[in-house]
Parts: C-alpha cells; structure tokens; sequence
C-alpha cells in the first residue's frame, strides 16, 4: 500500500524557520517525482515545488522561491522541504504528493498544518 | 506565475450535469495537454479524478470527463450524485512550474 506521510508542521513566529518531512512507503520512491501543494485556510490549493526523482531537477512557485528549499533522500524514502524567512500568508495545510513534472497525481499524504503567527 | 480561473461555485440537481470551466493562457493551459482535475471533501487531501485533459484514474466513475479547447479546461459531471458534492481544482503542467485554479465548490440542490 502506497503511503505518504508528512511531519514537521507547526506553530512559528513570522521569520522563523521549519523542516517539513514527508515519509514514502510502498513503492519505489527513488524513481518518481514528488511534489509539495499548500492550501491556505479556507482557499485553494497551491503548487509549492517539485523534485525530480534523483534531486538534480527543482523547481519552485514564485511565492516560496529564495525562501523554501526542497530535497530528498532516496535512502531513507523521505522527501523534505525546509521552509525559512516564513511569513503568515504562508500558514497553510502543506501536502506532499508523488507525480509526474506535470503535477501530482493519485498519492497524496494526509497534510502537515504550518501556522505562522506573532 | 497566475493562478487559473474557475468560477467559485456551481450547483445542479441529481441526476443533473454540471460543467465547471477553468481558464489560463497559451502559457500553461493552451500549451500542454496536461490538465488535472482533484475532487476535495471538508479536511481531507485531494483526490485526482482527471489527468493529461480527459483521462480517468482506475476506479473513477465514467461520470467524469474532461476536456479542453484552447487556453480553457472544463470537468463535466454528469448525473450528479449527492457525493459529488465537493470542492474542485483544476491544474495545469507550465513548463518550470505548475498552476492550480482557485477551486469551484459544486453543491448538488
């Protein structure tokens, strides 16, 4: 059974930082692009950054770009996204998901809530 | 990096269809055939229902379809259930990025 499962998320001050993990079982992660999807309180989702299956190809939107750095260890089957210089509008359910470059597709892990506050 | 347009809600009876659009340009919606469509209940992750513009995931029923024509997307619903009731977003492949749309929230009357 495919599963994903993220961690890290929590309360933090505006400018602070967190690392959010995303564990992936049940396949074999080191060969699929994964992706990381936000959703804000009450809005929709948002495309966060993607990661190519061996790291060398990352791209980011440009509301996190300078400021989120994603990564992965395929030895360990966890992807990461290390979240800096955080700002409240960045408060969100952050969901990890494993795709395609074209975007995620059918494996979504259940959400990691980031609240960003004084 | 613009997000794509859907309408905020749309509503039909059961039995009914409902058409939802989504709207983005040249860059993203009218350049790929890369439109996915993700079903979304209350406090739960979404689900894709739709990929690569008209295609459906094993174990989504047939009353789904997809389609595009031009830089505009559509999910059709047809016969609506009192399931389908549910948040919509539709997403687009653009080349060094991904977009979504800001969601369509279908209430089944």
């Amino acid at each position: 059974e495919v599963q994903l499962i993220e961690s890290g998320g929590g309360l933090v001050q505006p400018g602070g930082s967190l690392r959010l993990s995303c564990a992936a079982s049940g396949f074999t992660f080191s060969i699929y692009w994964m992706h990381w999807v936000r959703q804000a309180p009450g809005k929709g989702l948002e495309w966060v950054s993607r990661i190519n299956s061996d790291g060398t190809n990352i791209n980011y939107a440009d509301s996190v770009k300078g400021r989120f750095t994603v990564s992965r260890d395929n030895a360990r089957n966890t992807l990461y996204l290390q979240l800096n210089s955080l700002r409240v509008e960045d408060t969100a359910v952050y969901y990890c998901a494993r795709g395609t470059p074209a975007g995620a597709r059918r494996y979504w892990g259940q959400g990691t809530l980031v609240t960003v506050s004084p | 990096q613009s997000a794509l347009t859907q309408p905020p809600s749309a509503s039909g009876s059961p039995g009914q269809s409902v058409t939802i659009s989504c709207t983005g340009t040249s860059s993203d919606i009218g350049g790929y055939d890369f439109v996915s469509w993700y079903q979304q209940y209350p406090g739960k992750a979404p689900k894709l229902i739709i990929y690569e513009v008209n295609k459906r995931p094993s174990g989504v029923p047939d009353r789904f379809s997809g389609s595009k024509s031009g830089n505009t997307a559509s999910l059709t619903v047809s016969g609506l259930q009192a399931e389908d009731e549910a948040d919509y977003h539709c997403c687009s492949y653009a080349g060094n990025y991904v977009v979504f749309g800001g969601g369509t929230k279908v209430t089944v009357l």
